[in-house]
């Protein structure tokens, strides 16, 4: 199975910062990429497929790129309502998850 | 609108059979390139991927779980469902079923688009 590393595991920030959380997979994914936040008691929300694609009605503060194995998503000029955990997850084999990284306001 | 909604049995004891349904609105499995997952989430962990189905009743299942899992569904009831067997205290989760996210890729892995609230299933004796 692929697997797939996220880093950093948590990190905090300020209100109006910018961002970034990265994904490496174990092998290249070909950009078969999603990336999901996940609130506190929540399920999981797409925000990204296809490695830079916006899901419908996600805000255009959020954005991914990337190839190969390294990926990442990036959050511009944070908003108290971004605090959550973001996982990425690979669909180029069988799916598999990154172990989330939690964004907490600094 | 698309939304999906999980029940399950909230509790059961270690080597029972775990069933779980999935009620889902908005789309319809017998839409050519449909299909629905499962993805469970031990307490403060991760995701794991355990099984598709899609509209023409094909199924995939993560290879490590694979044996224990069986995923169906009833198209006219708009219902999916998963069996896990011989529970133990490992599989206590909160357990999703979701809307894959392109039925273009047609029996490929996919991204989900949406996901159902979850259930918490809890393994104990």
């Amino acid at each position: 199975d692929i697997q797939m590393t996220q880093s950093p595991a948590s990190l905090s920030a300020s209100l109006g910062e910018t961002v970034t959380i990265e994904c490496r997979a174990s092998e290249d994914i070909y950009n078969g990429l999603a990336w999901y936040q996940q609130k506190p008691g929540k399920s999981p929300q797409l925000l990204i497929y296809n490695a830079n694609s916006l899901h419908t009605g996600v805000p255009s503060r959020f954005s991914g790129s990337g190839s190969g194995t390294q990926y990442s998503l990036k959050i511009n000029s944070l908003q108290s309502e971004d605090v959550a955990s973001y996982f990425c997850q690979q669909y180029y084999n069988y799916p598999t998850f990154g172990g989330g990284t939690k964004l907490e306001l600094k | 609108q698309v939304t999906l909604k999980e029940s399950g049995p909230g509790i059961l004891q270690p080597s029972q059979t775990l069933s779980l349904t999935c009620t889902f609105s908005g789309f319809s499995l017998s839409t050519y390139g449909m299909g629905v997952g499962w993805i469970r989430q031990p307490s403060g962990k991760g995701l794991e991927w355990l099984a598709n189905i899609w509209w023409d009743d094909d199924k995939y299942y993560n290879p490590s779980l694979k044996n224990r899992l069986t995923i169906s569904k009833d198209t006219s009831n708009n219902q999916a469902f998963l069996k896990i067997t011989n529970v133990d205290t490992a599989d206590t989760a909160t357990y999703y079923c979701a809307r894959i996210g392109s039925i273009l890729r047609v029996y490929l892995p996919n991204w989900f688009a949406y996901w159902g609230q979850g259930t918490l299933v809890t393994v104990s004796s």
